[in-house]
């Protein structure tokens, strides 16, 4: 257990629905950032929250969003879901910006 | 996109071999990170070293970082079974407002 949860573990669902992919960080760390895996992409940086303000942009799509609570834990919106936003969805913390990540396991999209 | 690339993509050792991944990357960096990850699972921190540093170890691991040439290298020594996953390098760039750039991995496979 690295610390980082992320739920839900896998979902499935259908084109043009929305998800919310939830993540709570390693206890004592401010920072939360998502990243989207994929065969063909690899691994894409999507968004960095600290402390409840968004902090620095990735590749992450407008119909894609996300927050993070005052209690520090994250979400990631999807919408309009379309096949090719089918990747594992990583959620990642750190107490310092300039240093090594916690990342959870993911959570495993699949749009049909 | 992806700042550091990885080389080889894919790599098969024997146990007790050593394996050699190297990294390139493109921009300015701060520090620059090694993660493992086994098959669909998080990404695990292994070591990070800095702009200023040269070499650094941590038990059979050895990461080199020429900032000159804007290239890293993770030396695994005496390679086990265990070993067998996905290697990324990622940077973490000098300016604010950014966050860790990964690159597409190199796959090890270490057999018995």
């Amino acid at each position: 257990d690295s610390g980082v949860t992320q739920t839900p573990k896998h979902l499935i669902t259908a084109t043009g629905q929305r998800v919310t992919l939830r993540c709570s960080p390693r206890s004592g760390d401010l920072s939360v950032y998502w990243y989207q895996q994929s065969l063909d992409q690899g691994l894409q940086f999507l968004i960095q929250y600290y402390n409840g303000e968004e902090r620095a942009k990735g590749n992450i799509l407008e119909r894609f969003s996300a927050q993070q609570f005052p209690d520090l834990h994250s979400e990631l919106n999807l919408s309009s879901l379309e096949l090719g936003d089918s990747a594992l969805y990583f959620c990642a913390s750190s107490g310092d910006r300039r240093g090594g990540y916690t990342f959870g396991s993911g959570t495993r999209l699949t749009v049909v | 996109s992806q700042q550091g690339e990885e080389d080889p993509q894919a790599l098969s050792i024997q146990e007790g071999e050593n394996a050699t991944m190297n990294c390139s990357y493109k921009t300015s960096i701060n520090n620059l990170q090694w993660y493992r990850q086994n098959s669909g699972r998080g990404l695990v921190h292994l070591i990070l070293i800095r702009s200023n540093e040269r070499e650094k170890h941590s038990g059979r691991l050895r990461v080199t970082l020429d900032t000159s040439k804007k290239s890293s290298s993770l030396l695994i020594t005496a390679s086990r079974a265990a070993d067998t996953a996905s290697y990324f390098c990622a940077t973490s760039a000098n300016q604010a407002g950014t966050a860790l750039i990964f690159g597409k991995g190199t796959t090890l496979s270490v057999s018995s």
